[in-house]
């Protein structure tokens, strides 16, 4: 079974640039989270879809951070413009309905905004 | 709101040493308790787990208890190896919902 796919797995940009990421999830998977890492602390919940709709938003900046996951399978976001702070691991996650104790974690996007 | 609190790291160990990471939590009611583990370069993954008081989680010679009475969920190894090296996160969560994480605790083992 394929895991969770992210693509960049590394990005450097410029603050005020824009950047995204891509997720996709395992096959079936009808939850999908976005989390940011920043070093040295724990993964915080930045936004949880359940299909295409948005279950949790409460923690995203939603000024300058947005997602979309238009037909229930992979998701993107974006952060427009980037801020110096935004420099984390951005994590992909997907659960099956039902199971959003057990989450099946992608490789990560590591953002370095200079 | 809930929260959880690691053992601040880094943890070095000698090869077969005994391993404990302490965790603490603070939620309403009764909560899940996670412990993760991110391996080098890989994405963090579940490494056991446990839904109610007394309950143990045990997985690849690691567990931990749910202690109620303490609120705690520490994590326990009788003898680690170098492969245990990695991050490890505790986390909790309230009736299914989102995963609150520790702040992680960085394990190296040295042969």
């Amino acid at each position: 079974e394929a895991g969770v796919a992210q693509s960049p797995r590394y990005k450097i940009i410029e603050k005020r640039q824009s950047v995204a990421f891509w997720c996709n999830p395992i096959s079936g998977h009808a939850t999908l989270y976005w989390y940011q890492q920043i070093l040295g602390q724990g993964p915080k919940l930045l936004i949880q879809f359940q299909n295409n709709g948005v279950v949790d938003d409460s923690q995203l900046p939603k000024d300058r951070f947005s997602a979309e996951r238009l037909k229930g399978v992979d998701s993107t976001l974006k952060i427009q413009p980037a801020k110096l702070e935004d420099s984390a691991v951005y994590l992909c996650a997907s659960s099956l309905p039902g199971a959003q104790e057990t989450q099946y974690f992608g490789p990560g996007t590591r953002l370095l905004v200079l | 709101g809930d929260s959880v609190t690691q053992m601040e790291g880094p943890v070095t160990l000698s090869e077969e040493a005994f391993l404990t990471i302490n965790c603490t939590y603070t939620a309403t009611g009764y909560p899940s308790l996670f412990w993760y583990v991110q391996y080098p370069g890989e994405g963090l993954q579940l490494l056991l787990k446990a839904t109610k008081a007394d309950d143990k989680g045990s997985n690849k010679g690691f567990e931990a208890t749910y202690r109620k009475e303490t609120t705690s969920f520490h994590l326990e190894k009788g003898s680690v190896q170098v492969s245990d090296s990695a991050v490890y996160f505790c986390a909790n969560s309230w009736g299914a919902q989102k995963l609150v994480f520790g702040q992680g605790t960085r394990l190296t083992i040295n042969p």
